[in-house]
């Protein structure tokens, strides 16, 4: 099956500063790349999404690239702000029905 | 329009015991997904169901079971319950018959087998 690995698993970056996260996966016929937030206490919530005929997606602060030779994808977060920090995880389709996670990165930011 | 909803939101249970957990899509969504998240494991794929049909399962013992009804609710049994069975239980709907369109979670249940 689909192996899905995140990293890092801890990220601290000061306010303003970028982000980065980044996933590796194993199978190349994957075409759909979701990434989730999940603030302390509270559900996973889809922020970005990336699919395969395309290499790069923005959406204000945040984008997704996707290296499908590689296979990888990143998530980056520009000009951090405090209610960025939460746990973010990675996910990867398989077979078309089901999504197989990465293991989170808790991303801190630092006033 | 509700989101997806999960009951109950917390649950204590006693080892060997067992519980059901429901999920309630969103209104017109016929998939439900089940995970269970854990601290050291993170989100671990249970099974999936479409138009009560179980097409995906992930690799969880038998005491693990679900269905789905015609309404698309879901449940979710876990049976002879373990200490390891403590967890949050997180369902999430999708739309269509594809993950493609991406999942919306419920608040989860968390459940503490003691």
């Amino acid at each position: 099956g689909e192996n899905v690995e995140q990293h890092p698993s801890t990220l601290s970056v000061q306010e303003g500063d970028s982000a980065v996260i980044k996933c590796t996966y194993s199978d190349s016929a994957s075409n759909y790349f979701p990434w989730y937030k999940q603030e302390l206490g509270k559900r996973p919530q889809l922020i970005i999404d990336i699919r395969s005929n395309v290499g790069e997606k923005k959406d204000q602060r945040i984008a997704v690239t996707l290296n499908k030779t590689a296979k990888h994808f990143s998530l980056h977060i520009t000009e951090t702000q405090p209610e960025d920090s939460a746990v973010y995880f990675c996910a990867v389709i398989q077979g078309a029905q089901k999504l197989v996670f990465g293991q989170g990165t808790r991303l801190t930011i630092n006033p | 329009k509700a989101g997806v909803t999960q009951t109950p939101r917390y649950l204590i249970k006693t080892r060997g015991q067992q519980v059901t957990l429901s999920c309630s899509p969103i209104s017109g969504h016929r998939s439900v997904s089940w995970y269970q998240q854990t601290p050291g494991q993170g989100l671990q794929f249970l099974f999936e169901y479409f138009s009560e049909t179980q097409r995906n399962k992930g690799n969880f013992p038998g005491r693990f079971s679900g269905r789905q009804f015609s309404n698309s609710r879901s449940e979710m049994n876990v049976s002879t319950l373990e200490l390891g069975d403590s967890a949050l239980y997180l369902c999430a709907s999708s739309l269509a018959m594809s993950a493609l369109y991406g999942y919306t979670f419920g608040s989860g249940t968390r459940l503490t087998v003691v």
